[in-house]
């Protein structure tokens, strides 16, 4: 069973809506969460990084959400664009490794 | 900026075969790791290197070998091809300590046949 869980694995959506993609994780001691987005074809870039302190994190049209209580991580995306159209990789640091999520791949059609 | 720079795009292997996947960075980062990516699956660290001259094992080092004889280089050989092997390989690189912010070539796409 993977340590971090993202949901859902898909997602299509129509241009201009918006949409919340999904990380759960059960590994510790947790360090920070990151979240990635990878275009087909492409490696991972990191979007943004939760540490434990903090609740809400935007950039941009992208707001990320954590609840370190209950190890649950959210990623809203506003007023979609088709470039958004990606896969999603939520990443949990422990104190020295990482642990990758499977990712949502997020389809965003005209 | 270059970044992270992978090498090659694309290959096909016979089971058997040997090759090495060339990963090079510009940002004098300290650390680096390949990973491989599996369809339906989060990405599996194989090795990673703290710095030149040092390399330690991953989740999931067989059938793979590295060295990182500079700052900038860091090639992943894999001496016996085996269909199992098939996997799209990242090649990843941070600044200070592991988990920080990676920063990821493009990928090599790999099919052993």
């Amino acid at each position: 069973k993977n340590q971090v869980e993202q949901s859902p694995q898909s997602l299509i959506i129509l241009e201009g809506k918006n949409c919340t993609l999904q990380c759960n994780y059960t590994v510790s001691p947790f360090s920070n969460l990151r979240w990635y987005k990878q275009d087909t074809g492409r490696g991972p870039v990191s979007l943004t990084i939760m540490t434990f302190s903090e609740n809400t994190k935007s950039n941009g049209r992208y707001t990320a959400t954590l609840d370190a209580d209950t190890k649950q991580s959210s990623l809203h995306i506003t007023a979609s664009q088709l470039s958004d159209s990606a896969s999603y990789i939520c990443v949990v640091r422990l104190n020295n490794d990482m642990r990758f999520g499977a990712g949502t791949r997020l389809t965003v059609k005209p | 900026n270059a970044g992270v720079t992978q090498t090659p795009k694309f290959r096909i292997l016979k089971i058997g075969q040997s090759m090495t996947l060339q990963c090079t960075q510009d940002m004098n980062h300290n650390y680096m790791y390949w990973y491989r990516q599996d369809p339906g699956m989060g990405l599996k660290l194989i090795y990673y290197s703290v710095g030149a001259g040092i390399t330690d094992k991953g989740e999931v080092p067989n059938g793979y070998n590295v060295s990182r004889s500079t700052t900038e280089d860091f090639p992943l050989r894999l001496e016996l091809a085996a269909p199992s092997q098939t996997s799209v390989y990242f090649c990843a690189s941070s600044y200070d300590s592991l988990g920080e912010k990676l920063f990821f070539g493009s990928g090599t796409q790999l099919s052993v046949l």
